[in-house]
């Protein structure tokens, strides 16, 4: 089983700022993806940005990218420039390659509440 | 990515009803799945609905309680039984992404039990 952990319960920044937010997390697997959603107040979840494990480089959408350091079971997210629009909840979460085709569901930090003050 | 839409978008109910939530989805797909997302929380799956089978539940999680249903590669029910207070979270079904192993989901149900 894995387990994925987000320590900041809540963060809080000014707006054009630039923040990150950290997840951990533990596995025997050594293949897997991981990934973080974004959650607005509307609750609707929307993924963020994906990081397989076995591609050394760092996944980049825009003004969002990732700190991966696998062998200390890290994936942390960076947000630059921050807009009052990214305001919701993180989580982070993890599945496991072999789940490629879609077999399993995602495991899933208890999620950072990032506040981007005006 | 997949349009999701879930009906209904919340709900209060009284202790001891039930209330079957839909799932439906603009393409067919093999594998819905299907969160709980307690007040604070983070999601924990419930079950996994492949169509054509019986679901499959999560430990801590009981078909008598959430029975699933799965009648076709478009559409998903799950139902939340004999309700208490302690059901009261947001629903939230997923289908996995046609190329690789993202999810997209729903826009949630938000029940509150009294």
């Amino acid at each position: 089983a894995q387990t994925v952990t987000q320590s900041q319960p809540e963060m809080s920044v000014q707006e054009a700022e630039t923040v990150t937010l950290s997840c951990t997390y533990d596995t025997s697997e050594s293949n897997y993806y991981l990934f973080w959603y974004k959650q607005p107040p509307s609750r609707q979840m929307i993924l963020v940005i994906r990081q397989e494990a076995y591609k050394q480089q760092n996944a980049t959408e825009n003004r969002f990218s990732v700190n991966f350091q696998k062998a200390a079971k890290s994936f942390s997210l960076k947000i630059s420039d921050s807009q009052l629009g990214d305001t919701a909840m993180y989580f982070c979460a993890f599945i496991p390659m072999y789940s490629g085709g879609g077999a399993d569901g995602l495991t899933f930090g208890k999620g950072t509440h990032l506040i981007i003050q005006p | 990515s997949a349009v999701i839409s879930q009906k209904p978008s919340r709900d209060i109910c009284q202790r001891g009803t039930s209330l079957t939530i839909q799932c439906q989805v603009d393409s067919q797909v093999t594998m819905m799945f299907w969160y709980r997302q307690q007040p604070g929380q983070s999601l924990t799956l419930i079950a996994t609905a492949n169509q054509g089978s019986e679901a499959t539940y999560e430990s801590g999680f009981v078909i008598d309680k959430f029975p699933i249903s799965r009648p076709n590669l478009t559409f998903s029910t799950l139902t939340v039984s004999n309700m208490s207070p302690e059901d009261s979270s947001i629903y939230l079904c997923s289908v996995p992404a046609a190329s690789g192993p993202a999810q997209f989901f729903g826009p949630g149900t938000r029940l509150t039990v009294l």
